[in-house]
């Protein structure tokens, strides 16, 4: 399978508290996007990072992409009970429109 | 961003019978949508990529008869699922390909009983 993983697969943390979530793929990407979904619902784009790109600031959000690790990480700051949420990473294969998506980390944070 | 819609948001259906799900690209063209199918608590998997005009191409292990794809304008897509099982009860998810990104629905929960 070219799906990518993430971990953790679950997080719980506090209100306040940062959350970080990796994300590994397995082919040579042009951009990698982490998309945020409510349960049962649709998905909310967060951000996109291309692979020229090594960090990217959006709000409360910091993403970074390494290719040589064929990585890439997503940093919530200051978390809120509204960031509970799954969150996905998803890259685009081989420089086709498709999307390729991880294998989701699940975020709880308690207020 | 741009809208996609999606009807129903949710249906559930006897085992045997057919289910159209539509998906809409409310304020932008799509020549190409995306189908994606999501099971409880895992990820997106891509069904198939839908073009406009011309026949859809589906992934490995997707069965095309079953799940039938038209995409017969710039802003409408349309799944049917054939034949349904249970085993196909689950979240189909579409997308239209934008100018630089895909923008998703908000899914149909599909229950087959």
């Amino acid at each position: 399978s070219q799906q990518g993983e993430e971990d953790p697969q679950a997080l719980s943390i506090q209100e306040g508290e940062n959350a970080t979530m990796n994300c590994s793929y397995k082919t040579s990407i042009n951009n990698l996007q982490w998309y945020r979904q409510n349960s049962g619902r649709g998905l909310v784009h967060l951000i996109l990072i291309r692979s020229n790109e090594r960090e990217k600031h959006s709000g409360r959000l910091r993403v970074t992409l390494d290719t040589s690790k064929k990585s890439s990480s997503l940093l919530i700051t200051a978390s809120r009970a509204a960031d509970t949420a799954s969150y996905f990473c998803a890259t685009d294969l081989n420089n086709t429109d498709k999307l390729i998506f991880g294998t989701g980390t699940r975020l709880q944070v308690f207020p | 961003g741009a809208v996609v819609s999606q009807h129903p948001s949710w249906v559930i259906c006897k085992s045997g019978t057919s289910v159209k799900i539509e998906c809409r690209s409310l304020d932008f063209q799509a020549t190409t949508m995306f189908w994606y199918r999501q099971f409880p608590k895992q990820s997106l998997m891509l069904m198939a990529t839908s073009n406009e005009g011309s026949k859809a191409t589906y992934e490995q292990g997707v069965e095309k008869d079953k799940f039938l794809i038209n995409h017969a304008s710039l802003t409408l897509s349309t799944l049917t699922v054939t034949s349904a099982h249970p085993e196909d009860s689950s979240f189909y998810i579409c997308s239209g390909q934008g100018l630089y990104e895909q923008y998703f629905g908000p899914g149909t929960r599909l229950t087959v009983t």
